[in-house]
Parts: structure tokens; sequence; C-alpha cells
């Protein structure tokens, strides 16, 4: 297994414009996190999907932040508008049966 | 707020030496975990402890928890310079990680001279 893929890797964009980032997770994995990590807060937990239902999203700062899990095999962050304040690594993980989670390389996005 | 709170927050130590990092926690847990993060890179999942265990080994780590004093310890020993990196630990069931999601300490970075 190629493990959680992330794309992009490296995203810059500018105030007001929208970013998607992309997660596919391991194969028969039936939890999906996302995760951001900044200096000053470090790794927090944004919303998980269990079976591709969103149980918790009371990470999501704000209304600009969505996701979705249209199928078991690929979820979307979506940032509409992005700020420069959301500038961070975003992490994607998926769990196994026995509670480990595997994260992603990770998408590093600036908002100039 | 952060669950986890790691101690200290940078180590630096010779390479050969054992390398002791702390972390407390402050909700009731079920699992927690131990995860390694090299410079601009994703999170490695080191190892797993449940809250009915007591110490676990995996390699050259140890890895004890006290749910009494909400503690935990990750000793890695013969320190080597490819374990150079932040050591997280992360809890679930805690605040901000709902069921099934994590919360994470600060991390502590470590360092190993060769």
């Amino acid at each position: 297994d190629a493990g959680v893929i992330q794309s992009p890797r490296h995203e810059v964009t500018e105030m007001g414009q929208e970013v998607t980032l992309r997660c596919k997770p391991i194969s028969g994995h039936d939890y999906l996190f996302w995760y951001r990590q900044t200096m000053m807060r470090g790794l927090e937990l944004l919303i998980y999907f269990n079976n591709n239902v969103p149980i918790d999203d009371s990470g999501m700062p704000e209304d600009r932040f969505s996701a979705k899990m249209p199928n078991a095999s690929f979820s979307t962050l979506k940032i509409q508008p992005s700020e420069p304040r959301d500038s961070a690594v975003y992490f994607c993980a998926s769990r196994s049966l026995y509670n480990e989670q595997f994260f992603g390389p990770g998408t590093r996005l600036t908002v100039l | 707020s952060q669950q986890g709170e790691e101690d200290p927050q940078a180590l630096s130590i010779q390479e050969g030496e054992n390398a002791t990092m702390n972390c407390s926690y402050k909700t009731s847990i079920n699992n927690l975990q131990w995860y390694r993060q090299n410079s601009g890179r994703g999170l490695v999942h080191l190892i797993l402890i449940r809250s009915n265990e007591r110490e676990k080994h995996s390699g050259r780590l140890r890895v004890t928890l006290d749910t009494s004093k909400k503690s935990s310890s990750l000793l890695i020993t013969a320190s080597r310079a490819a374990d150079t990196a932040s050591y997280f630990c992360a809890t679930d069931g805690g605040v901000g990680g709902g069921a099934d999601g994590l919360t994470f300490g600060k991390g502590t970075h470590l360092i190993i001279q060769p």
C-alpha cells in the first residue's frame, strides 16, 4: 500500500482565492482525519469522517473551511476564500482497526 | 488547548546516550500514541499504548504510561543521529479530539550530536 496520499504537496495562492486539498486514505481504513499544523498552535484536529460521514467538525475554524468525503477513497478540504492566517501544513490521516493513525506527507499551504 | 504537554521542549544529547521525553495530559484517555516528525516531513507513528497498559517496548523504544498521574514517557536507548526529530505524544478522547481524533502536545525537539 502506498500509504496516505495527499495533493498537492505545496500550494501557494493569493488571499481570496479558493484552495482545495486532496487526500486518499489507506485502503480499508474507515476513519479519515484532517489536521492542521502551525508554529503557534501546533497540531490541531479539524474534522474527521467515519465511513464517509462527518462525525466531528468542531475543529473547523470558520465557515470558510469545508470538507467532504464522497467515497471511501477520497476526501477534500476546501478553503474559500483563503486568508494569510490559513497558511499552515495540512495533514490527512487514516485509521487502522487498532487505533493507529497513519499520516500523509502533508500539504504546505502559503496564502499571500 | 493542548491536551498533551511534552517535556522538555528541546533536548540535545550525544550519540549513544539515552533520551527520555515526558508527556502529561489532562483528561481520561483510551490510548496514548507517540509520533516522530522529521523537519518538513509528515508524522511517523512510533508506538501506541492503551490505557490499561503500563509499559510497552518496540526496538529501542520504551514507553510507560501512568494513568493515575496522567503522564507518559518515551525512552530512546542508544540514540543515533537519525533519531534527530520532533517527538509528539497524542491522546484520543481528550479535549478537542472528539471520540476518535487525536489531541497532540507541542512536541519535544530532540537533537543527537554525533
